[in-house]
């Protein structure tokens, strides 16, 4: 079946701007996962949804960083007034129900350039 | 903040060689898992190991865990070109966190 999606593929955007990226899991996977990657670096958690609601939101790195999974299924990651040090690979990751050996598949990612 | 550390951070070695790579971690973990990643982007799920597990077995990896050591490694036998990428450990920590906590990874090149 389908794995993770996640859109746009690459975004380029100017300091201060909005930007949201969107992460489709994969189906019938309740648990979601946002995480970012600095160049050389493994990815940092941000956020982990279980179903619509933000269960641990403990790596959001500030209030610029937002994101909702409205419907329980796709999620988006907002961030505002965009800062050069945001820019990073943003992937999103989903497992079956959360549990704590549930292998988390991830998607290509979202590379985002803050100019 | 990562809690892993991985070494080494580079290694290239000749196809058919085995590579060996190794993780240590800090805290307390429920499982440990090993990631491929190539050219920056997705990562793959390689192998999970529990943390009352000692080794497990896939193809041609072998993972190892001691958690009185706080440390794991990955060998990949018999290396091939396309095993050339960044691998990448992630513990999944204890206390009913759901979030992984990721090494730096180590790079790795098999050269032809």
């Amino acid at each position: 079946g389908a794995g993770v999606s996640q859109t746009p593929s690459n975004k380029v955007t100017e300091k201060g701007k909005y930007v949201e990226l969107r992460c489709d899991p994969i189906s019938g996977h309740t648990a979601l996962y946002w995480y970012r990657q600095s160049l050389g670096q493994g990815p940092e958690f941000l956020i982990y949804f279980q179903g619509t609601g933000a269960a641990d939101d403990s790596g959001l790195p500030n209030d610029r960083f937002f994101a909702v999974r409205p419907e329980g299924s796709v999620s988006t990651l907002k961030i505002q007034r965009t800062e050069r040090g945001d820019s990073a690979v943003y992937l999103c990751a989903s497992s079956l129900d959360g549990g704590v050996s549930n292998e988390q598949y991830f998607g290509p990612g979202t590379r985002l350039t803050v100019t | 903040s990562q809690q892993g550390e991985e070494d080494p951070q580079a290694l290239s070695i000749q196809e058919g060689e085995n590579a060996t790579m190794n993780c240590s971690y800090k805290t307390s973990i429920n499982n440990l898992q090993w990631y491929r990643q190539n050219s920056g982007r997705g990562l793959v799920h390689l192998i999970l190991i529990r943390s009352n597990e000692r080794e497990k077995h896939s193809g041609r990896l072998r993972v190892t865990l001691d958690t009185s050591k706080k440390s794991s490694s990955l060998l990949i036998t018999a290396s091939r070109a396309a095993d050339t990428a960044s691998y990448f450990c992630a513990t999944g920590p204890g206390g009913g966190a759901q979030k992984l906590v990721f090494g730096q990874g180590t790079r790795l090149t098999i050269n032809p």
